[in-house]
């Protein structure tokens, strides 16, 4: 598989709840974003890693939210204490270095909070 | 915050006619990209145009950049019912270290067989 791969596809759950996303970029890849995307709107950056190294963090990024990359290779996003507003598209991109902004997305997690 | 403007929001025009979309951004960019997103799904990447260039090509996509006018266009030609889906304008923040894109909020273009 070449793509990024994002697991789950869907998680419902109930608000309070702790979540955890996945994702596997694209092998050869060293840099990785999280977007977060709500209905209607275009993806929003909330976080970036090159290789293993968290480089960058959005204020969107609450302290409810965390994200790793402990290998320089996949990613999980864990959302804490879910809350409503947290319902939205969840989307990871990777991309080489060297290749300023340009970068492949996996097909998202959608995330609603009952 | 997101950095372009899309214009129409939404578009819906009859299969076979030409689709044209617009982007407006706020800084200075290096490259800006137009991606493609189906409905419920990731979205995929279509074209990058560097600040450099005024026009680029690719199959039926036609995208221009004005960097005086700091704006963009997306000409599709020759629609068709797959085209149908959301369309986002991205460039990089020159002002991040992590080369991140940002999004526009979209248009929404519909094509009616």
């Amino acid at each position: 598989d070449t793509g990024v791969s994002q697991n789950p596809r869907h998680k419902i759950t109930k608000r309070g709840q702790n979540v955890t996303f996945r994702c596997d970029p694209i092998s050869e890849h060293n840099r990785l974003y999280w977007y977060r995307q709500t209905l209607g709107q275009g993806p929003e950056f909330l976080t970036y890693f090159q290789n293993e190294a968290q480089l960058e963090k959005s204020r969107l990024l609450s302290d409810r939210f965390s994200a790793e990359r402990p290998k320089g290779s996949f990613s999980t996003l864990e959302i804490q204490r879910t809350e409503q507003g947290d319902s939205a598209m969840y989307l990871c991109a990777s991309s080489p270095g060297g290749q300023k902004g340009l970068g492949t997305f996996g097909s998202g997690t959608r995330l609603t909070v009952v | 915050s997101q950095q372009g403007e899309e214009d129409p929001q939404a578009l819906s025009i009859q299969e076979g006619e030409n689709a044209t979309m617009n982007c407006s951004y706020k800084t200075s960019i290096n490259n800006l990209q137009w991606y493609r997103q189906n409905s419920g799904r990731g979205l995929v990447h279509l074209i990058l145009i560097r600040s450099n260039e005024r026009e680029k090509h690719s199959g039926r996509l036609r995208v221009t950049l004005d960097t005086s006018k700091k704006s963009s266009s997306l000409l599709i030609t020759a629609s068709r019912a797959a085209d149908t889906a959301s369309y986002f304008c991205a460039t990089d923040d020159m002002s991040s270290s992590a080369s991140k894109i940002i999004f526009g909020s979209g248009t929404r273009l519909s094509i009616r067989p």
